[in-house]
């Protein structure tokens, strides 16, 4: 059960985009659209961003977006803000066995 | 307003056991599936385990796997996991979680941290 990969670190500057990747194999990012992201700030509890590898839940701005590729999903933020420095974490069903897998997690620095 | 409150995190030897418990409210929890999700000092989101809406199907991480017990009780709208055999890298804080869809959890309790260590 190895981690989806991540990057470690992404930067960007105020009102740029950013986009972090998150790769897995055809048996979990691949084999499902069942891909969710996850923001988590220091100390607090992660909040979903994105689920179903393209929704956003209500109340999430529309500056983050979703998608994948083969098993590359990816989560794009664009018109990047100060607030959105972050740690990030992919999140994907893997099937009824192993269920769910996260990601190693990435932090984004604004700046 | 969805509620989730866990408790029940705390010092423990290595080897021994703890139970952690998932108060939950403001939504039909018998119509739900709950997880528990950890994440060690530092490091990122570990999935733990989860349980469907009547208990009857459980899932866990091959890390947990025979020594976490998960389990619920609907009439008391309360998760369980029952851990033994604690390890130190068992050391996190713990989350439970409900979702929108699979893999999708867009309610989390504020967590409850267990430090295994002599």
């Amino acid at each position: 059960q190895s981690a989806l990969t991540q990057p470690r670190s992404v930067s960007g500057s105020p009102g740029q985009s950013v986009t972090i990747s998150c790769t897995g194999t055809s048996s979990d990012v691949g084999g499902y659209n069942l891909v969710s992201w996850y923001q988590q700030h220091p100390g607090k509890v992660p909040e979903l961003m994105i689920y179903d590898v393209s929704k956003r839940p209500s109340g999430v701005p529309d500056r983050f977006s979703g998608s994948k590729s083969g098993n590359t999903a990816s989560l794009t933020i664009s018109g990047l803000q100060a607030e959105d420095e972050a740690d990030y974490y992919c999140c994907s069903f893997v099937g009824s066995y192993t269920y769910v897998l996260f990601g190693g997690g990435t932090k984004l620095t604004v700046l | 307003e969805v509620q989730l409150l866990e408790s029940g995190g705390g010092l423990v030897q290595p080897g021994g056991s703890l139970r952690l418990s998932c108060a939950a409210s403001g939504f039909t929890f018998s119509s739900s599936w709950i997880h528990w999700v950890r994440q060690a000092p530092g490091k990122g989101l570990v999935w733990v385990s989860r349980i469907n809406r009547d208990g009857s199907s459980t899932n866990y991480a091959d890390s947990v796997k025979g020594r976490f017990t998960i389990s619920r009780d609907n009439a008391k709208n309360t998760l369980y996991l029952q851990m033994n055999s604690l390890r130190a890298e068992d050391t996190a804080v713990y989350y439970c979680a409900t979702g929108i869809t699979v893999a999708a959890y867009g309610h989390w309790g504020q967590g409850t941290l267990v430090t295994v260590s002599s």
